[in-house]
């Protein structure tokens, strides 16, 4: 099992570029998670789905676009890049039910000029 | 909306002393709690959860739902318990896809 991963693991855009986060799993979980990692600010929820064809946002999502179209895949689209979205993004996932772990990537560190 | 709160950014001990990360939580359910951790260069991995009850690497947290918190304690630490510690929240029922987490604790032990 490979886990999760994505790609790629370092990004540096230009304000108003997009560009698309990899992130998969082979671990035929059901929930997938998007967030990002800032200094002093935590982990914070960007999008999240329970299954494929199904997403949400969580309190973070503006700016980005989520799909899942299938169980392995959740893409995280930046529609156009802003300085504000340097960070490091984490995209997780988990079985479904109560009290299972949650896996991470190793992340992606994306910096917006 | 459920809120997680670690109130130290930073924690420094020395090699053996005890340390405590603190967590506090607002949620009004019964809470599914965690704590993960983040060595250097590494991703973030599960330590424990409140409902296995259990101790891993020598770290106990117990779940005080008068006090709404799950602090993260060790009684002799040690130098290769320095990393981000985050605290997080599972509301649970629809909300089982996303966690809440904390702002996080840097922990650095000092030999």
């Amino acid at each position: 099992n490979a886990g999760v991963t994505q790609t790629p693991k370092f990004q540096v855009l230009k304000t108003g570029q997009s560009m698309t986060l990899q992130c998969a799993q082979d671990m035929n979980h059901e929930y997938m998670s998007w967030y990002r990692q800032d200094p002093g600010m935590g982990l914070r929820l960007i999008h999240y789905s329970v299954g494929a064809g199904i997403t949400d946002q969580g309190e973070v999502p503006n700016g980005y676009n989520v799909s899942r179209s299938t169980t392995e895949d959740f893409p995280l689209r930046l529609l156009s890049a802003a300085p504000s979205q340097t960070s490091v993004y984490f995209c997780a996932s988990r079985l479904a039910g109560a009290n299972n772990e949650q896996f991470f990537g190793p992340g992606t560190r994306l910096t917006v000029l | 909306a459920q809120r997680v709160t670690q109130p130290e950014k930073l924690l420094s001990v020395f090699k053996g002393a005890p340390v405590e990360l603190k967590c506090n939580y607002s949620y009004s359910g019964s809470p599914e709690l965690f704590w993960y951790v983040q060595y250097s260069r590494q991703r973030l991995q599960l330590l424990l959860r409140h409902i296995s009850r259990e101790s891993i690497k020598g770290f106990t947290a117990d779940l005080n739902k008068g006090e709404t918190s799950f602090h993260l304690k060790k009684p002799f630490a040690q130098e290769e318990d320095s990393a981000m510690y985050y605290c997080a929240l599972n509301a649970g029922g629809t909300s089982y896809g996303k966690l809440t987490f904390g702002q996080g604790t840097i922990l650095t032990v000092h030999p």
